[in-house]
């Protein structure tokens, strides 16, 4: 079965320096990977995915993961962080062999000190 | 543009009282889904359809009901049955699963918090 876990629950940095936000997936088929981000009172906005093609994968507001199969792994990163970027991160996988539902991460908070 | 309406944005029951949220697209999505959002607990599926006049339970239906009589609307009442439902509700839709809707990803709404008063 399919499965997501975020490896840090909170993550707090400094405005300007790099963001690292760690996800670790579980899928007996090659999955598809997500990562959406929620500010406060709103919906979820897709980032970026990740879907067999390139293992780097581009997002909005500057951010990028890779996929890296070995390590089963799909990180976030972004190498500057600015304020507006203070939101809730989920890492998502789908769930290929069960009619194509995601399957959420526990969700990590970013907090951007100025 | 093509989105996900959900309305009210924010929704007070009180005690035994059933209320309905509102989840409209028009994106022409065969998916619609129902998540509860808590604090620390991440998102959790309550309801999903793939087909109007189809549905199935997630993993915590209980306390709430679905309907899909249409395909761009998916309410979700919320019934005196449910004895903790003060939460963040998100609709979702997405292809379906024959339209290649795993590789997509699924657009939200904006949400509604409903608070028990």
């Amino acid at each position: 079965a399919q499965s997501v876990t975020q490896l840090d629950s909170h993550v707090s940095v400094s405005e300007g320096t790099p963001v690292l936000l760690r996800c670790n997936y579980s899928s007996s088929y090659s999955p598809s990977l997500f990562w959406y981000v929620q500010h406060p009172n709103k919906g979820l906005q897709l980032l970026l995915k990740y879907t067999s093609a390139a293992t780097l994968v581009k997002g909005i507001n500057g951010f990028e993961a890779e996929f890296k199969k070995s390590e089963t792994s799909f990180h976030l990163t972004k190498p500057s962080a600015h304020m507006s970027d203070a939101a809730e991160y989920f890492c998502v996988v789908s769930d290929i062999a069960n009619t194509g539902k995601l399957i959420f991460g526990q969700g990590t908070t970013l907090q951007v000190k100025p | 543009d093509g989105g996900i309406t959900q309305s009210p944005k924010y929704l007070f029951r009180k005690e035994g009282q059933n209320v309905t949220l509102s989840c409209e697209q028009n994106l022409n999505h065969d998916a619609m889904y129902w998540y509860r959002q808590d604090p620390g607990q991440g998102l959790r599926l309550i309801y999903y359809s793939q087909i109007v006049n189809d549905f199935q339970k997630g993993d915590i239906a209980e306390g709430y009901s679905v309907s899909r009589e249409k395909k761009e609307s998916f309410p979700l009442t919320v019934t005196s049955a449910q004895k903790n439902p003060t939460a963040f509700y998100l609709c979702a839709s997405s292809k379906g699963p024959g339209a290649g809707g795993w590789v997509d990803g699924y657009t939200f709404g904006s949400g509604t918090r409903l608070t028990v008063v």
